[in-house]
């Protein structure tokens, strides 16, 4: 069965400090789909990267950086230099291709609060 | 702006009642993900349509239906409303049929409170 966990339930770190956020997974696909998405305080929800299984490269967009390893099916997300507008809950998602790659199933969501 | 609109934007409704919840996908998406976001059980898929047609369902209950019109928007309708059906109920839109390409993206939800 696939399962998302996010075991960090909240986390407040002060303005600039580096973050790290957890994921890991549970899938017995060979070919499925990560994601992490943001929540802001408005309530939407914002795609922010997609890595696909074969893809284990490390991604950096701007002060956001990606840790993906399949041998701890950890998908790790960490935020440089945080500012308060990081503020947010976070999500981690898996979606597996054998399911046609439809459905996501979600983490439960790290809060997290940047304070000035 | 996803480009995926949703309304309403917030409902309050009674024990029993029925609502309808809708859904414009972006333009040119084909593909509606219907999902609802609770305290108690997170964010949980609830139905696809593709093209007018249901292409996956998740923990969708039985007094819960939606449908896709020709014109691509969807309606999610939630009949014989019980307390723990208030959430946020959140529409997405791909292009495609699944996650493999492309992002998935969300509307700004239906907030649904049940008195």
């Amino acid at each position: 069965a696939q399962k998302v966990t996010q075991a960090q339930t909240e986390i407040s770190v002060v303005e600039k400090e580096d973050v790290t956020l957890d994921c890991v997974y549970e899938t017995r696909d060979t070919t499925y789909y990560l994601f992490w998405y943001k929540q802001p305080p408005s309530g939407e929800l914002v795609f922010l990267i997609r890595r696909n299984s074969f893809d284990e490269q490390n991604e950096i967009s701007g002060r956001y950086s990606w840790n993906f390893q399949k041998s701890t099916s950890s998908f790790n997300f960490t935020i440089t230099a945080s500012q308060v507008v990081d503020s947010a809950v976070y999500f981690c998602a898996l979606s597996e291709a054998n399911q046609g790659a439809q459905k996501l199933v979600f983490g439960q969501g790290t809060r997290l609060t940047i304070n000035p | 702006d996803s480009g995926v609109t949703q309304t309403p934007k917030h409902l309050i409704t009674a024990t029993g009642q029925r609502v309808t919840l809708r859904c414009s996908p972006r333009s040119g998406d084909l593909s509606v993900y219907w999902y609802q976001q609770s305290l108690d059980q997170g964010l949980q898929f609830l139905i696809q349509y593709y093209n007018g047609e249901e292409r996956a369902k998740g923990n969708i209950l039985e007094r819960f239906s939606a449908q896709q019109f020709p014109d691509l928007h969807s309606e999610l309708n939630l009949s014989s409303l019980e307390l723990g059906d208030s959430a946020l109920y959140f529409c997405a839109s791909s292009y495609r049929g699944s996650h493999t390409t492309g992002e998935l993206f969300f509307g700004e939800g239906s907030r649904l409170t049940v008195l």
